[in-house]
């Protein structure tokens, strides 16, 4: 039990659905995080919301809408995705947010979302 | 550009052997630096970090050290066993306090 749970654990979907990924974070974090990890490539991050504000969106296109209605839960509402959207999908959270120091700054990470779009 | 490089893609190492796991960085405002460790279908977990005053950081098993004129750290494992087979991530904040993370390493130990 890592604190941090997503769900599903795999999605497949057609470009022309509508899915949501959903994450939940037991440990009274303030700040949570989208991450995308394609194969040999960097962990992308994608949003930040620090205090249920998004404080960043890392030029991430439009077909990704994220959601944080409070500081345990987070969504990203997908549509219209493309096949180089499939991608493994983290969510994170951390007890402090962005600009507040690295103390706290360590990232505890959801097992992931492996999205597959057909 | 990638400012966190990981230049070896795997590693393959003895049990009981050490595994050294290298990663450099271009930005040299970084002062904080982070290693995750990462099974199949899981998400990355935190492992070890090392602070730029500090030149080494040792728990256990597990020593971060940090080459700061370089811009270099290693991640070096002794003894290394079976269940460290995973793939490892360096990762260091941004001058907002965002991880910026390696590509990663996959160690593998073998008996």
């Amino acid at each position: 039990e890592t604190g941090v749970t997503q769900t599903p654990r795999h999605l497949v979907m057609g470009m022309t659905n509508k899915k949501s990924l959903k994450c939940e974070q037991h440990l009274g974090h303030n700040a949570m995080y989208w991450y995308k990890q394609s194969a040999k490539k960097p962990l992308e991050l994608m949003f930040v919301y620090s205090l249920e504000e998004r404080v960043e969106n890392n030029s991430v296109p439009s077909r990704f809408s994220p959601e944080c209605p409070n500081s345990s839960h987070l969504f990203l509402h997908l549509h219209t995705l493309q096949p180089e959207d499939s991608a493994l999908y983290l969510c994170a959270s951390s007890r402090k947010g962005p600009g507040t120091g690295v103390d706290g700054s360590e990232a505890f990470f959801g097992q992931g979302t492996r999205l597959t779009v057909v | 550009d990638q400012q966190v490089k990981q230049n070896s893609p795997s590693l393959s190492v003895q049990e009981g052997r050490i595994s050294i796991l290298n990663c450099d960085y271009t930005n040299s405002m970084f002062d904080y630096f982070l290693w995750y460790k990462k099974y199949p279908a899981e998400g990355p977990t935190f492992l070890i970090s090392i602070s730029s005053i500090k030149d080494k950081n040792e728990d256990g098993r597990f020593t971060v050290f940090l080459n700061k004129s370089a811009k270099h750290l290693s991640l070096h494992i002794v003894p290394s066993q079976p269940g460290d087979s995973a793939v490892y991530f360096c990762a260091a904040p941004d001058n907002t306090d965002k991880l910026i993370f390696g590509t990663g390493t996959r160690l593998q130990v073998f008996p």
